[in-house]
């Protein structure tokens, strides 16, 4: 069965304290791998696309990397503007996507 | 250029009512998807399209359909509402290439929240 499963469920870090978000996925031929930053209230809104391990996407301060079991959102000193709730989700064979359950990033200025 | 927008925004249902959730792009995109959020569930498939006149059914099916009758809309209805049907509904569009690289990205809507009483 599909499955994408994120890490942690919340976390909360102080300005400048870099960490990263974890994405586990088992899917039967990843088809891409695909991070989103959702802010409350609204829909989530694409952030980077992965298609081969050890493939790298850079922007701003994040940077996400892949691997044959799991996709890292590394966030280098963050700032308060960069809190939200970052969602994973990937795309097997055929039309459909799974989503993870999401990581809520809280900055503390 | 608007992107993806949702009608309405939010409402409220008794239960065993019936409404239709209106989805409209601007980005001439041919897949359109239904998506529900639940706490604690993440994003899950209700049904999707992939070009006009074209539906098939996602991971969460049941209790809905959908009409694609024009490229730019797909419709999501809830016949008679229960309250399990109680969550936030997100619609989605992607196009098949962004310039000439295929493209996988969805572009999503702001979301209608509904409540079923």
């Amino acid at each position: 069965e599909d499955q994408v499963t994120q890490s942690p469920e919340a976390l909360r870090l102080q300005e400048g304290e870099s960490s990263s978000l974890n994405c586990s996925y088992t899917v039967s031929g990843l088809r891409g791998l695909f991070w989103y930053r959702q802010d409350p209230g609204k829909g989530p809104e694409f952030l980077f696309t992965l298609y081969s391990a050890g493939e790298e996407k850079e922007k701003e301060r994040l940077k996400a990397t892949l691997t044959k079991k799991e996709s890292f959102l590394h966030i280098t000193a963050p700032k308060p503007e960069d809190s939200a709730t970052y969602l994973c989700a990937v795309r097997a064979t055929g039309n459909q996507f799974y989503f993870g359950t999401g990581t809520s990033l809280t900055v503390i200025p | 250029n608007a992107g993806v927008t949702q009608t309405p925004k939010f409402r409220v249902l008794k239960t065993g009512q019936s409404m239709t959730l209106l989805c409209a792009q601007d980005m001439n995109h041919e897949y359109m998807y239904w998506y529900r959020q639940d706490p604690g569930m993440g994003l899950r498939l209700i049904h999707y399209s992939v070009g006009e006149g074209t539906t098939a059914k996602g991971e969460v099916p049941d209790g809905y359909n959908v009409s694609r009758l024009k490229k730019q809309n797909f419709l999501l209805g809830l016949e008679s509402a229960a309250p399990s049907q109680t969550s936030v509904y997100f619609c989605a569009s992607r196009g098949p290439r962004t310039g000439d690289v295929l493209s996988y990205e969805q572009y999503f809507g702001p979301g209608t929240r509904l409540t079923v009483t």
